[in-house]
């Protein structure tokens, strides 16, 4: 599949504003995904986003999508130590049923 | 919580045992899914299950075998595994239709001795 890169480790204290940044090549992607993952668990969907939004937010998340880039972005506002998790952004390959997953950024948040 | 339901949690098997992975959702979706993740790695697709017919099979070793007896359950067949095997599987879902976002389980934790 298509590569989605993300950096892979994000350090904040808590409180302060994170930023998870993630590009995608496949310009025909419809739909955008953001997961988290706690240790030892599976993936919680966080979010998602329609390709021709440019912004989505949910309380404390915010999502940014700069089609022409192919850069997708999640904020979260007033970081705290649960949201310490590895984030998966992801993008539905071409099947329409499997997701092709970045790496995973690793947020470690510190109090 | 999650809506996916997967068990065992965690499962120690031999490279000769025969067992077998349970997944559950009960939100009527049409679509579910096996995903294997390593260490520190992104999960990896296996198998796609459309209104229950294997609709992706993702060059996946015959040692494992998928099941979805009904729209509500799927399975994973597990024979001759092999160490390198041990992995974290995952069950996801969605609804029919492509771009559906999956819902995940939290997995089984697999030790192939």
């Amino acid at each position: 599949g298509e590569d989605v890169e993300q950096s892979l480790f994000l350090s904040v204290r808590e409180g302060d504003s994170s930023v998870i940044n993630c590009t995608y090549t496949d310009s025909s992607s419809t739909y955008l995904y953001w997961y988290k993952q706690e240790p030892g668990a599976g993936l919680q969907l966080l979010t998602y986003i329609f390709s021709n939004m440019d912004m989505k937010q949910d309380q404390r998340l915010t999502v940014l999508l700069n089609k022409k880039d192919k850069h997708l972005s999640l904020r979260i506002a007033d970081t705290q130590t649960g949201d310490s998790a590895i984030y998966f952004c992801a993008e539905m390959e071409d099947s329409g049923y499997a997701l092709n997953f970045g790496k995973g950024t690793s947020l470690l948040v510190t109090p | 919580d999650t809506e996916v339901t997967q068990t065992p949690k965690h499962l120690v098997m031999g490279m000769t045992n025969k067992k077998s992975l349970k997944c559950e959702q009960h939100m009527g979706h049409r679509a579910m899914y096996w995903y294997k993740q390593k260490a520190k790695k992104p999960p990896e697709l296996m198998f796609v299950y459309s209104y229950e017919k294997l609709s992706i099979n993702e060059s996946v070793p015959s040692r494992f075998s998928p099941e979805c007896p009904n729209s509500s359950l799927l399975n994973l067949h597990l024979h001759a595994l092999q160490p390198e095997d041990s992995a974290l599987y995952l069950c996801a879902s969605s609804h029919e239709g492509t771009n559906s976002p999956l819902h995940f389980g939290n997995g089984t934790r697999l030790t192939v001795t």
